[in-house]
């Protein structure tokens, strides 16, 4: 599965649209870009999936690039519950593939402030 | 269904000691899966079951760790002679075999600390 770096860290405002970017360079063609996120000591949580179509859902956006290369995952209106580390995974999601191997990363620690 | 569960929550254990954990997954779930965090890092497969055989075990399984799905049903994790660096979060997921959106439903963790 494909790498990908994130930023170690970002602030956001409570109320304002948090925009989390994700560099996958080595992207392949049958491989979706999925987020999850971690609130302190819990487990982790989906939020979103795409392959390169933009999604939205009650959670949150996902902008991928044309090229995808890259992709944004977009909080709305960031809440202090927001606060979490969010991670962005690259892999394959065929029908019959292995589920085994969701490669995470560090992540993104994300604090929301009042 | 309330999702994933795990037992215990915490586990403090002298070094050298055997310990268990058990995962009961979501009910219709057939797959499940074993990470292991440590502070400040994401979390790492150890190794994952469809119904109750072993499809994959990560070379960070070491002969030490030992997991158990008998039933299909719930799992259990056991490390024999526990090391300091067995200190971590071990995570339980549940997953369809053809998962669609969401993939996995984790659990919220057992956290281990050997002293």
């Amino acid at each position: 599965d494909a790498k990908t770096t994130q930023p170690p860290s970002m602030d956001c405002a409570e109320g304002r649209a948090a925009n989390l970017p994700c560099n996958h360079s080595t992207i392949s063609g049958n491989e979706y870009v999925y987020w999850y996120r971690q609130i302190h000591s819990q487990g982790p949580q989906y939020i979103i999936h795409g392959l390169k179509n933009n999604e939205t859902n009650e959670m949150a956006s996902l902008i991928i690039t044309e090229d995808r290369k890259s992709s944004t995952l977009i909080l709305p209106h960031a809440t202090l519950r927001d606060t979490a580390v969010y991670y962005c995974i690259v892999r394959v999601a065929a029908a019959t593939d292995s589920w085994g191997k969701l490669q995470f990363g560090a992540g993104t620690q994300v604090v929301v402030t009042p | 269904d309330t999702g994933v569960s795990q037992d215990p929550r915490h586990k403090i254990t002298k070094r050298g000691q055997n310990v268990t954990f058990r995962c009961d997954p979501i009910s219709e779930h057939n797959r499940l899966y074993w990470y292991r965090q440590t502070l400040g890092q994401g979390p790492e497969f150890l190794t994952y079951f469809q119904n109750e055989a072993q499809l994959e075990k990560s070379r960070l399984l070491s002969d030490r760790f030992s997991a158990e799905r008998p039933k299909g049903s719930f799992s259990t994790l056991e490390i024999q002679r526990t090391e300091q660096g067995d200190s971590a979060m071990y995570l339980c997921a549940s997953s369809l075999e053809l998962p669609g959106k969401g993939g996995y439903t984790f659990g919220s963790g057992t956290r281990l600390t050997v002293v």
